[in-house]
């Protein structure tokens, strides 16, 4: 079985502090996501990666940044939390070139104060 | 660009009835995809669809696609509690590599 793992269920952290977000895959999978979900947004991608050291924009990634050093590992980062990322994050991995299916961490819930 | 809708938003449904929850995408997607996620928990694969006319089936859902029609639906067929949740469906756009596009979700609550 798949297995996505991020380091934290739950996080709360005050503003301004940087904030890092990990997510690991046992997979051996080419492509990581980092998703947000809020009420009434649905998910929005903020940065993927096809492979180590590339990223890549999604839909949102003002405020965030990305690592990704080891293939089964890609951090989210918050240079500067503020409340309004204060939100679900999902990560989700899949493999390049087979049939796309995204398989998903169990998220973390973070609130910025 | 992809843009992928889904309706209706939120169904209510009695135990025991049926409904089909629908999927529209706006280009050319020949892989759709459907995933359940439980309140405060994470998004889980259902099904995965990756040509036209595929149907596929897990006890009492039930995934199509029609690529003519940029649409898939998902069947439900005798409702039960336990099939409360949010479905999402999403696309995926050659252009954008393996990169998919997810729908808004749909809140379905089956009442006894």
């Amino acid at each position: 079985d798949v297995k996505v793992t991020q380091s934290s269920r739950y996080l709360v952290k005050r503003t301004g502090e940087k904030v890092f977000l990990e997510c690991v895959q046992d997979m051996d999978h080419e492509n990581m996501f980092w998703y947000r979900q809020d009420p009434g947004l649905g998910l929005r991608l903020i940065y993927f990666s096809y492979d180590v050291k590339m990223k890549e924009k999604g839909d949102i990634p003002e405020g965030y940044s990305v690592s990704r050093e080891k293939k089964e590992r890609f951090s989210l980062i918050l240079e500067s939390a503020s409340t309004n990322q204060t939100s679900m994050y999902l990560c989700a991995s899949s493999w390049l070139d087979r049939s796309y299916e995204q398989y998903f961490g169990p998220g973390t819930r973070l609130t910025v104060t | 660009e992809l843009k992928v809708e889904q309706n209706p938003l939120f169904l209510s449904m009695q135990e025991g009835k049926n409904y089909t929850i629908y999927c529209n995408y706006s280009t050319t997607s020949d892989r759709l995809y459907w995933y359940r996620q439980d309140p405060g928990k994470s998004l889980e694969s259902l099904f995965v669809l990756l040509s036209n006319g595929a149907v596929k089936q897990e006890g009492r859902l039930m995934a199509s696609l029609d690529t003519k029609a940029r649409l898939s639906t998902l069947h439900i067929t005798a409702a039960v509690h336990d099939l409360s949740a949010t479905y999402f469906c999403a696309g995926n756009q050659e252009t954008s590599g393996s990169r998919l596009t997810f729908g808004e979700g749909t809140q379905l609550t089956v009442n006894p």
